[in-house]
């Protein structure tokens, strides 16, 4: 069965570095999403991206954060300068059409 | 403000007993989903739906658009539905995600 794949699994980094997580939607998709959720926390939407660009991006998605397809098959999620804050469970989904969602396994990333 | 509200927060129960998790929505929110994060953290989704009611095995999802509030019904509860239960509403590009409801099915 199709599945999103995120790598890396976990990504440790000092604070200020620079970070990219990686995903592969499933290959048929439209629809690409990151999302985050801090432990303990709730999920919370990042950016949606459709057609080469965002769609809609939420307040976290500051200027530290971007997203690109850069090969037709890649969606990643780079953060410029990482803040200890920025310490969560990052999740990649795609989407077919504007309906049910598939989630990858999602990259815990760890900022010292 | 676009908002979700789940409740309860958590559920114990017993194997066999039927369970219902309640979602309430804001205004702004066309669709709404229902998700499974397992322990390991990995997210499924499980419904989606705008209208009526939608039934997958043990689960069934309905929702009230009028009162703007969904419930996800599992029947016959096993251990392995143990589980966080997510609802999240649909609203333009962004899916505005509830606290979710923590699951427990003991045997």
């Amino acid at each position: 069965e199709p599945e999103v794949t995120q790598t890396p699994s976990h990504q440790v980094t000092q604070m200020g570095q620079e970070v990219i997580l990686r995903c592969v939607p499933i290959s048929n998709h439209l629809y690409f999403y990151w999302y985050r959720q801090i432990l303990g926390q709730k999920v919370e939407f990042l950016v949606s991206f459709y057609n080469n660009e965002i769609s809609e991006k939420s307040e976290i998605f500051d200027d530290q954060f971007s997203v690109e397809r850069p090969d037709g098959s890649n969606f990643t999620l780079k953060i410029r300068s990482t803040k200890l804050e920025d310490s969560a469970m990052y999740f990649c989904a795609s989407a077919i059409a504007k309906n049910i969602q598939y989630f990858g396994a999602g990259t815990r990333l760890s900022v010292l | 403000k676009n908002e979700v509200e789940q409740s309860p927060q958590n559920l114990t129960a017993q194997e066999g007993e039927f369970i219902t998790i309640n979602c309430s929505y804001s205004v702004g929110i066309s669709a709404l989903h229902w998700l499974q994060q397992h322990p390991g953290g990995g997210i499924v989704s499980l419904f989606m739906l705008s209208s009526g009611k939608k039934k997958h095995g043990r689960l069934i999802a309905t929702i009230n658009i009028q009162e703007k509030h969904s419930s996800l019904h599992i029947t016959a509860s096993h251990p392995r539905d143990s589980a966080v239960y997510i609802c999240a509403g649909d609203n333009t590009d962004k899916l505005i995600f509830g606290t979710g409801t923590r699951l427990q099915v003991f045997p």
